[in-house]
């Protein structure tokens, strides 16, 4: 099945700087490819995803990139603010238009960012 | 708005009982979900159902079922609890196909001693 590593765990940032997350996966076919954020004591929420036939797609102070021939992609977010302080899920998905599809994620470990003043 | 509910935000309960966790979804989401969630491992998946009565084991379904006789509810059951059990749980709901963005519940923070 796909297995989805993400690095690091903790990211420390300035307010006003740039942070960068990557996630690989494991399966090729993998097509899907969601991040989500968890404030603390919250529900995780969908903030940006990308689909294979993509290779970057921006969102205001956020992007995500993907290489599939490496099988990793980034999350960048620029110009950090306090309430961008929250753990981050990267995650993979097979999923198909032209067959059933469950929708089911593979999550990564999750990256814990903490932006400081 | 979406909305995923959780029937309870924190329960404590004893090595051996038997624990009920609810989630109510009221997008007519064909997906459910039952996560567990511990520090540095993520979202692991325990189970999923994609329609009424049909279910599938995810990553970490060992000593738990679950049960979906409605569309919109969808249950978790730990038939005995064990200390090793003592996590978060989020429920999450999605559509099949086209759009699968996951909405999650608040979760429930379980203890068992």
């Amino acid at each position: 099945g796909e297995n989805v590593e993400q690095h690091p765990s903790t990211l420390s940032v300035q307010e006003g700087d740039s942070a960068v997350i990557k996630c690989t996966y494991s399966d090729s076919a993998s097509n899907y490819f969601p991040w989500y954020k968890q404030e603390l004591g919250k529900r995780p929420q969908l903030i940006i995803d990308i689909r294979s036939n993509v290779g970057e797609k921006k969102d205001q102070r956020i992007a995500v990139t993907l290489n599939k021939t490496a099988k990793h992609f980034s999350l960048h977010i620029t110009e950090t603010q306090p309430e961008d302080s929250a753990v981050y899920f990267c995650a993979a998905s097979r999923t198909s238009m032209t067959t059933d599809s469950w929708g089911k994620l593979q999550f990564g470990a999750g990256t814990q960012v903490v932006v400081t003043p | 708005d979406v909305k995923v509910t959780q029937s309870s935000r924190y329960l404590v309960k004893r090595t051996g009982e038997k624990v009920f966790l609810e989630c109510v979804q009221d997008m007519d989401h064909e997906n459910m979900f039952w996560y567990r969630q511990d520090p540095g491992l993520g979202l692991r998946l325990i189970y999923f159902s994609y329609d009424v009565k049909m279910k599938e084991k995810g990553d970490i379904p060992e000593g738990y079922s679950v049960s979906r006789e409605k569309k919109e509810r969808f249950s978790l059951i730990l038939e005995s609890a064990s200390t090793n059990q003592t996590s978060m749980y989020l429920c999450a709901s999605s559509e099949r196909t086209r759009n699968y963005e996951q909405y999650f519940g608040p979760g429930t923070r379980l203890t068992v001693t």
